[in-house]
């Protein structure tokens, strides 16, 4: 069956150092990967998006990498902040269409001052 | 701009009643989507619509139906609640797919 992993657990960053979760999944085959932005008790925000096609995507501080045959995305906040705590959810669309989208149960990612 | 507006936030349902869940968004998107969100789980897709008027399923549409009758409104209703649809609810919107989607706050759901 279709799955997706994101990092279980939680991850604990010192304050201006990178930030790297992972999204990695089987059975599938992504023709499009976003990242979304989680705080608790709040709908999703969309971050980025990165087609099959394409192995790096940059926004600001963002970076998302998408490699295919390893089946896995990375992604990654440089000089990271406690304002960056957060859950961050990726999620996989298998063509264009809405009826092909799944989502991970997101990584709960905290920054220590 | 509100954005994306969900009603209401908050509802608790006994087994067997039904309601209805109401998202509007003012941004003129064609696409918009109603997910559910479970404890260690990831978002899962309920319904969807790609323009006023026409609806689709998506991964867990049992127990639901959708309506888009306006296209900046999508109704989610369910018919008979069960404890197995107690969740957060989250609709979103879109201009097109994939995507830059935009979500609401969400409804908190209990059915008991």
């Amino acid at each position: 069956s279709q799955k997706i992993e994101q990092n279980s657990e939680a991850l604990n960053i010192q304050e201006g150092k990178t930030a790297t979760l992972t999204c990695n999944y089987t059975n599938y085959s992504p023709a499009y990967l976003q990242w979304y932005r989680q705080d608790p008790g709040r709908g999703p925000v969309f971050l980025l998006l990165i087609r099959e096609n394409e192995k790096e995507k940059r926004k600001e501080r963002l970076k998302v990498t998408f490699d295919t045959t390893l089946k896995q995305s990375l992604f990654h906040i440089t000089a990271s902040q406690p304002a960056d705590s957060a859950t961050y959810l990726c999620a996989l669309w298998r063509s264009s269409s809405a009826s092909k989208i799944i989502f991970g149960s997101g990584t709960r990612l905290s920054i220590r001052p | 701009n509100a954005g994306v507006t969900q009603t209401p936030k908050f509802r608790v349902l006994k087994t067997g009643q039904s309601m209805t869940l109401l998202c509007a968004q003012d941004m003129n998107h064609e696409y918009m989507y109603w997910y559910r969100q479970d404890p260690g789980m990831g978002l899962r897709l309920i319904h969807y619509s790609v323009g006023e008027g026409t609806t689709a399923k998506g991964e867990v549409p049992d127990g639901y139906n959708v309506s888009r009758l306006k296209k900046q409104n999508f109704l989610l209703g369910l018919e008979s609640a069960a404890p197995s649809q107690t969740s957060v609810y989250f609709c979103a919107s879109s201009q097109g797919s994939p995507g830059e989607q935009y979500f609401g706050p969400g409804t908190r759901l209990t059915v008991t």
